[in-house]
Formats: C-alpha cells, structure tokens, sequence
C-alpha cells in the first residue's frame, strides 16, 4: 500500500505567474482534500474532490481551482499568484465517510 | 463557529514529563476530533483521533480526554521524549458532505534530554 504522494517537493514562482501542483491518493482513497499551511500555522482547508467534483470549498478565491482524474489524483492550480500564496500546499486523501485522512508530504512554494 | 482554538503556542517539557495542550470549539456540528504530529519539512501525521461520544482514548503513550459539555478536548502525552518534539495540531471534522477539517494553530513542544 503506497501512501500520499505530492510533485514537485519544492517550487518557486514570480508574482502573476501561475502553478500546478499534483497529488497521488493512497491506494483505496477516493477523495482528495487540498490544504494551504502558512508558516507557523495550521492548515487551512482550500477544497475537497470526490468522484472528479469539487465537493466544499473553503476561503479561498476562484483563482485557486482543481481537477480530481478517474485514478484519484488530483491536481490544484493556483492563477495569478501573489506574494500571499507563499506557503506548504497539503494533499490528503481517505475514503468517502471515513473519518481518517492521511497527508502527503507537501510541496513548498515560494512566490517572489 | 469555525474556529478551533488551541493552546498553548509552545511547551517545554522535561523528559519523562507529562505534555498537555488543549483545544476547544463552538462548532456541536464536529463530529470527529483529531491530532496530528508534524516535523519540520512533512506532511501532518495522524497521531490519534476521538469522536463525541467518547470521554477519553488512549493509545500507548498519547490519550485524549474529550468533554463534550465545555466543548474542550486535550492530548496528553507520558512520559514525554525528545523524540516527540514536533509541532502538533488538534482538528475538528464537520461531518456529512464535505467532511471539512478545521484545524488549530499549532502547538510546538519541545522535549529536554
């Protein structure tokens, strides 16, 4: 069983540029939740994908989307990127219901 | 009403101590509440987890005592060891739908050797 993997590890990007992030779910997973944690804080919920559909959102503007793909993974692009958005994205998956998820590593971004 | 609250920010804590940090919620719509441990450079790990209808868990060394009245829930950890210095997160889960997690600020103990 291969547990929650994110690409890339690190990257850095200019203000106004955009982003893709990627994520593989733990095998079994079916839902994907993506959470931005800003240093020295807890993550914060941005959205969560079931069944290739965004299901719940959190504060976070249009410009943060994603895709969920028929094997689980999911992909968060973030558009137009600010300063702000410098900051550990978070990936977790589990099962529909269930009550535990399980992070992946993060990738770190840095917006200069 | 989202909000967890969690304290305190830091803990030092001597070797074979004991290490608290609590957390509490306005939310009665949670209904799972977990912890997470998390070192520098990865990902939160889940560390143990109660849901409401359950006063106290325990799991080796870590417990968490839950009192659904004052809306609080704390972890406990004995006999504390370097090895558990790491920054740890108390969450709450808004069950149906989205499965939403809230989670706290953040609590950085600091085990002494």
């Amino acid at each position: 069983e291969t547990g929650v993997t994110q690409s890339p590890t690190h990257l850095i990007k200019t203000r106004g540029q955009q982003v893709t992030l990627r994520c593989s779910s733990q095998s079994g997973h079916n839902t994907v939740s993506w959470y931005q944690q800003a240093l020295g804080q807890g993550p914060q919920f941005i959205f969560q994908y079931y069944r290739e559909e965004e299901n719940g959102r959190g504060n976070f503007p249009p410009r943060f989307s994603g895709l969920q793909f028929p094997n689980y993974s999911s992909e968060l692009n973030v558009n137009a990127l600010e300063l702000d958005d410098s900051a550990l994205y978070l990936c977790a998956s589990s099962f529909r219901g269930a009550e535990e998820q399980y992070f992946g590593p993060g990738t770190r971004l840095t917006v200069t | 009403q989202q909000q967890v609250k969690q304290s305190p920010q830091s803990l030092i804590v001597q070797k074979g101590g004991i290490s608290i940090i609590n957390c509490a919620y306005e939310n009665t719509a949670f209904d799972y509440f977990p912890w997470y441990q998390q070192f520098p450079g990865k990902g939160p790990a889940l560390l143990i987890a109660i849901r409401p209808d359950v006063s106290e868990k325990k799991e080796g060394r870590f417990t968490i005592s839950f009192n659904k009245s004052a809306k609080q829930f704390s972890l406990h950890i004995m006999d504390s060891q370097p090895g558990d210095s790491a920054t740890y997160f108390c969450a709450a889960r808004r069950g149906a739908g989205t499965y939403k997690y809230i989670f706290g600020t953040g609590t950085r103990l600091k085990v002494l050797a």
